[in-house]
Order: structure tokens, then sequence, then C-alpha cells
């Protein structure tokens, strides 16, 4: 299973928006709407962002969207904050009944 | 509070066996299926294994497939990882996970994570 397509880092100016894509296959990211996103500080485990495409967990801030089109999801974030500033992580379940991760994104604030 | 506690990781050189634990607590560990993700040094996140919350069914990367085993005591509320015929590629950082629920509903996610168990494979 290769792992899904994300861009190696974005940045972008406090309260500017941003989007990470998340390119995969049919068989994983086009196929289910199991497509989660996570952020992870340095030296931290990752935190759940995103869930089933495009729902936020409570405590999430709701700077943070997702969607999906075809086998390319995509995660949104608003307002941008220093604090925004991490590593982001894209993951989707597959049609092998496993999951697969992008290989991460590292978000700088300008 | 959930509370996820990894501990037995270490060096170990190739070829070697390791087995991973993982605590639980805060939750009815019994109810949820439980995940191994495992984070190279300065890389990315990466899926390892699953297991159902009776334990009737496990799921694996093929990357582990047939060298690491999954399994779990619900009654010691303990998530395991059996980890033989290790090989360098296997340094990292494990994770166990929880999947998320929100009421009774329970998604393809991971909700909640431990602080992670560095296992480093050298001779």
């Amino acid at each position: 299973q290769s792992a899904l397509t994300q861009p190696a880092s974005v940045s972008g100016s406090p309260g500017q928006s941003i989007t990470i894509s998340c390119t995969g296959t049919s068989s994983d990211v086009g196929g289910y709407d199991y497509v989660s996103w996570y952020q992870q500080h340095p030296g931290k485990a990752p935190k759940l962002m995103i869930y089933d495409v495009s729902n936020r967990p409570s405590g999430v801030s709701n700077r943070f969207s997702g969607s999906k089109s075809g086998n390319t999801a995509s995660l949104t974030i608003s307002g941008l904050q220093a604090e925004d500033e991490a590593d982001y992580y894209c993951t989707s379940y597959t049609s092998s009944s496993t999951w697969v991760f992008g290989g991460g994104t590292k978000l700088t604030v300008l | 509070e959930v509370q996820l506690v990894e501990s037995g990781g270490g060096l170990v050189q190739p070829g070697g066996s390791l087995r991973l634990s993982c605590a639980a607590s805060g939750f009815t560990f019994s109810n949820y299926w439980m995940h191994w993700v495992r984070q190279a040094p300065g890389k990315g996140l990466v899926w390892v294994s699953l297991i159902y919350s009776d334990g009737s069914s496990t799921s694996y990367a093929d990357s582990v497939k047939g060298r690491f085993t999954i399994s779990r005591d619900n009654a010691k509320n303990t998530l395991y990882l059996q980890m033989n015929s290790l090989r360098a590629e296997d340094t990292a950082v494990y994770y166990c996970a929880r999947t998320y629920c929100n009421g009774a509903t329970c998604f393809k996610a991971w909700g909640y994570w431990g602080q992670g168990t560095l296992v480093t494979v050298s001779s």
C-alpha cells in the first residue's frame, strides 16, 4: 500500500488561510469517506483534527475544516495562528482493511 | 481521563524480539478497537496493526505481517505488540491509539494516543 501524497511543506501568515492536499487512489481516499487528519507538534503525540472527511471532534477549533473530491482530500485552516505551526498528516482506510498515512506536511506560520 | 501508557521499548539487535505493552485506563478497554502506529525518527506516521475489541480479528501492515503479532488482555486493560525478526527499518517510536468514538458511534480514526515508546534495532 503506497503512502498518500501530501505536499512536504506549506506556509502562511497569521490570519490567512491555507489548504493541505492529500491524494490517494480509488482504493483508499476515493473509495471511502474515512479520511482523517492529525496535527503533531514536535515531540508530541498526534492529535485528531478531522474524521470522516469533514467532521471535527469536540474541542477542535472550527477554523479547521476538511473536504474531499475524487481521490483527493483537503484540510483547510482559516485564520492561521502561531500555534497552528505543526506537522499535519492525513490518513485513509483502504480496500485491504488497513490504513495508510500521507507523508506529512510541515506548516510554517510566517 | 483516558490514558494510554506504552512500555517495553529499548535497544535490540537485528533479528531479535521485543514485546511492547500499552496500559489503558479511564475507559472501558474491552469496548474499543485498538491500534499500533509507528514513527521512525524524523519521519512520518505509519499504521502498523489493529485488533478488534474482543480480539477476534486483527490486521497488519504488509511491512510487519508475519513478524509482528498484536494481542490484548481485556482483563488487564492492556494491549500488546510482539515484534519478532526485527530489522533496522523497524526503528521507531511506537504509539498505541484508541478508536475515536462519539457516544455509541465509533469511527475509523484515532482519538487518543499514548506518549510512545522508542524501539531501536541496531547491532
